[in-house]
């Protein structure tokens, strides 16, 4: 079945890197997606890696994939107030297809 | 290049109403998804259109249905509303062929009482 589960809060000091975990359970999933949602607005893709790679890197944004474990993380570095958002795994067959999310985790920046 | 508007922003509605929601999707973009979050949840998929027919569907009944026009945008409509339907309803929009994610509107906020 399609399933993502990640943990539902995480608390950082800023400055601190943030490490978001989570797990899919399709083994048919070829995109993995992060996105972002800040109070009252939609989805923002953030990054996405394709199933038959083990890393990526964007600016602040490292996406780790273990496809064995079926293991997806967002590793945020340097924590800013303005990363404080929830944060949300989703999967999907091809780009175009459904998209599968998890419930999100919220992302709370301590001073 | 303008993003995915939808409208209106927040409604309340009764149970048992009838409601529509509207999409405009991102310019140069056929397909239209429409997502239904739930407080403290993950967006759910509802239904997906392609070039004005329905291309995929998720698990909602059929009181949950949809259009979309020829210049792309599309419309949700809920019949007989329940209370469990109040939600964030969210459009996206993708260019079909080699895109990687959707492009997410701000959503409805929609209140069933």
């Amino acid at each position: 079945g399609e399933d993502v589960e990640q943990s539902l809060f995480l608390s950082v000091r800023e400055g601190d890197s943030s490490v978001i975990n989570c797990t899919y359970t399709d083994s048919s999933s070829t995109y993995l997606y992060w996105y972002k949602q800040e109070p009252g607005a939609g989805l923002q893709l953030l990054t996405y890696i394709f199933s038959n790679m083990d890393m990526k890197q964007d600016q602040r944004l490292t996406v780790l994939l273990n496809k064995k474990d079926k293991h997806l993380s967002l590793r945020i570095a340097d924590t800013q107030t303005g990363d404080s958002a929830i944060y949300f795994c989703a999967e999907s067959i091809s780009p175009d297809d459904k998209i599968i999310f998890g419930k999100g985790t919220r992302l709370h920046i301590l001073p | 290049e303008t993003g995915v508007t939808q409208s209106p922003t927040h409604l309340i509605k009764t149970r048992g109403q009838q409601v529509t929601l509207r999409c405009s999707s991102q310019s140069g973009h056929n397909t239209v998804s429409w997502y239904q979050q739930a407080l403290g949840q993950g967006p759910q998929f509802i239904f997906q259109y392609y070039r004005e027919e329905e291309n995929g569907r998720g698990n909602f009944p059929p009181r949950f249905s949809g259009l979309q026009f020829p210049n792309y945008s599309s419309e949700l409509n809920v019949n007989a509303l329940e209370l469990d339907d109040s939600a964030l309803y969210l459009c996206a929009s993708s260019p079909k062929a080699g895109n990687y994610g959707y492009t997410f509107g701000s959503g409805t906020r929609l209140t069933v009482v």
